[in-house]
This record gives structure tokens, sequence and C-alpha cells, in this order.
């Protein structure tokens, strides 16, 4: 298994531009997190389907949507691109949506995007 | 709200010296905390979580919810073990499984 697999890996856009990043979980894995990192700071969560559906959202703006595929993949759509939308974006899948599992998640290696 | 607070963004220590990566958390209901590595060009994984009571690659951590704590230890540090380590908490209420309010990474420098 190759684990989470993110495309793209690197881009670039616009301001007010639109972009959609994609995410394929480990096999047998039912819930995706979407995170986003900007330099010198820790992953901050946007999203989390299990599913798929929404089953958490963090303080984003509605600019930023996703969703989940059947067969578990997702996408995250930003639309309106900001300067300050330029960051990693982790994906980042697990097995179960039990309590104790939460915090057990397999990353991807990210999609980075800059916005100028 | 809940936050996660590590106060070093940067650590060295000379290889067989202790290490010990502070990370301190707010949250109002019962805590779940987790220690997350990513070591140069691999992915971020999973370290250590405070529900397991087990000690991974010699790295220990006790939660203290006196103090609000989670703090890393590992008595003799190896080269290897240099790394970016993320204290992270997990929302351990309502439906929002998956979540995880990460600190802001502390670089941990392992010299020989």
């Amino acid at each position: 298994d190759a684990g989470v697999t993110q495309s793209p890996t690197h881009l670039i856009k616009t301001r007010g531009q639109h972009v959609t990043l994609r995410c394929s979980p480990i096999s047998g894995h039912k819930s995706v997190s979407w995170y986003q990192q900007v330099l010198g700071q820790g992953p901050q969560f946007i999203f989390q389907y299990y599913e798929k559906e929404e089953r958490g959202r963090g303080n984003f703006p509605d600019r930023f949507s996703a969703r989940q595929f059947p067969n578990y993949s997702s996408e995250l759509n930003v639309n309106a691109l900001l300067l300050g939308d330029s960051a990693l974006y982790l994906c980042a899948s697990s097995r179960d949506r039990g309590r104790r599992d939460s915090g057990e998640l397999f990353f991807g290696e990210g999609s980075r995007l800059t916005v100028l | 709200a809940q936050r996660v607070t590590q106060p070093e963004k940067l650590l060295s220590v000379f290889k067989g010296a202790p290490v010990e990566l502070k990370c301190n958390y707010s949250y109002s209901g019962s805590p779940e905390l987790f220690w997350y590595v990513q070591y140069s060009r691999q992915r971020l994984q999973l370290l250590l979580r405070h529900i397991s009571r087990e000690s991974i690659k010699g790295f220990t951590a006790d939660l203290n919810k006196g103090e609000t704590s989670f703090h890393l230890k590992k008595p003799f540090a190896q080269e290897e073990d240099s790394a970016m380590y993320y204290c992270a908490l997990a929302n351990a209420g309502g439906t929002s499984y998956g979540k995880l309010t990460f600190g802001q990474g502390t670089i941990l420098t392992v010299h020989p």
C-alpha cells in the first residue's frame, strides 16, 4: 500500500482563482481529514469526512469546501484564492470513527499551494 | 477553545544527553494527547499517545492533568531522533472525530 496519496504535489495559482486538491486514503480507511500548514506553524484542521458525510469543520471561511466520494477519496476546494491561502495542505486518513482511534491519523505528503 | 502550546521552537542536545520536549494544553473536557513526529523527507507520523502508556523509540510521555502538560522525554538522545515534533490534542467530544489540534512544533537537533 502506497499510503495516503495526494495530488498535485505542487501548484501555483493567482489571487482570485480556484483550486482543487485531491486525496486517496489508505485502503480500508473510511475517514479523511484535511489540514492546512502555514510555514512555521503546526497543521490546522479544516475538515473531516466519514462515510461521505462532513463530521467536523475548522475555523475556515466558506471559500473552503470539501467532499468525499463513494471510494472514500476526497477533494478539497478553495475558491477566490488569497495570498494567505499559500500553505501545505495535508490529507490524513484513519480507519475507524471510534473515539480511541480518532487521533491515529496517517498523513500524505501534502500539496504545496503558492498563491501569487 | 482548545489550545496546544510548545514553548520551544528549537531544541539542541548532544548525543547521549537527556531530552525533554515540552507541551502544555488547554481543554475543558477529558483530553486525548499525542506526539507526532516528522523526520527529514518523511511524512508526519504518530509517535505515541497517552492512552497507550508505552515507550516508543525510547520516548515516553506522561499526561499531567494538574499541570495540563504532556511533555515528551528520552533519557539518552540519539542522532536519529533529530526531527520536528508536534504535540496534538484530540477532540474527544461531539461528532468531530479525527480532528487534532496541533502545537507549533519543536525542531529537535541531536549533535554527535
